[in-house]
């Protein structure tokens, strides 16, 4: 089952400018993580932002938690052509045992920058 | 070495066939695990091995199945497939099978069921 959502499902921008997508889930969670997808390729790991962390920044890339709402954001800054792909969030959300055995993904954003 | 590998890349098979996927890392990640991803939706978990015994199966068909001969290694046997099988299917592993970790995938196989 998928608790998140992202949202725009869809974002496309302009070489330069930011880019800002946003995750929201629905239970308690112990991190929460994005990953890049290209085009029918595999995913790649950018960051992972832990439950009592509120902000990360890994190069152009800068993620807030709000485990209050219950959502996080991407922001990715100065956006290149290159960044052109899908970006999924996982959580990994605790089972009814306590467990946290696997990821929750959210639909996605596909984001398009033109040049 | 930080890599997934998956072979083949591309496979085209008839529902009576009998084919393998197969999964490689060398990072000595001791989870690993096997996803099926249709175009533009996230990855849908399959299964997961721990230590190389089967940790999680989320309800796969008996059409699939995972095989783990040693840490380094993940198979997936398939056999009478049907068409809405047709999907990526990507391999990924980690360091522990807790979410605690990233998770590293390989490029993924393109399976076309005919």
């Amino acid at each position: 089952s998928q608790q998140g959502e992202e949202d725009p499902q869809a974002l496309s921008i302009q070489e330069g400018e930011n880019a800002t997508m946003n995750c929201s889930y629905k239970t308690s969670i112990n991190n929460l993580q994005w990953y890049r997808q290209n085009s029918g390729r595999g995913l790649v790991h950018l960051i992972l932002i832990r439950s009592n962390e509120r902000e990360k920044h890994s190069g152009r890339l800068r993620v807030t938690l709000d485990t209050s709402k219950k959502s996080s954001s991407l922001l990715i800054t100065a956006s290149r052509a290159a960044d052109t792909a899908s970006y999924f969030c996982a959580t990994a959300a605790l089972d009814n045992a306590g467990n946290n055995r696997k990821l929750i993904w959210g639909l996605g954003t596909s984001l398009a920058v033109n040049p | 070495d930080t890599e997934v590998t998956q072979t083949p890349k591309h496979l085209v098979m008839g529902m009576t066939n009998k084919k393998s996927l197969k999964c490689e890392q060398h990072m000595g990640h001791r989870a690993m695990y096997w996803y099926k991803q249709k175009a533009k939706k996230p990855p849908e978990l399959m299964f997961v091995y721990s230590y190389e015994k089967l940790s999680i199966n989320e309800s796969v068909p008996s059409r699939f199945s995972p095989e783990c001969p040693n840490s380094s290694l993940l198979n997936l046997h398939l056999h009478a497939l049907q068409p809405e099988d047709s999907a990526l299917y990507l391999c990924a592993s980690s360091l522990r099978i807790a979410g605690y970790n990233e998770q590293f995938f390989g490029p993924g196989t393109r399976l076309t069921v005919l």
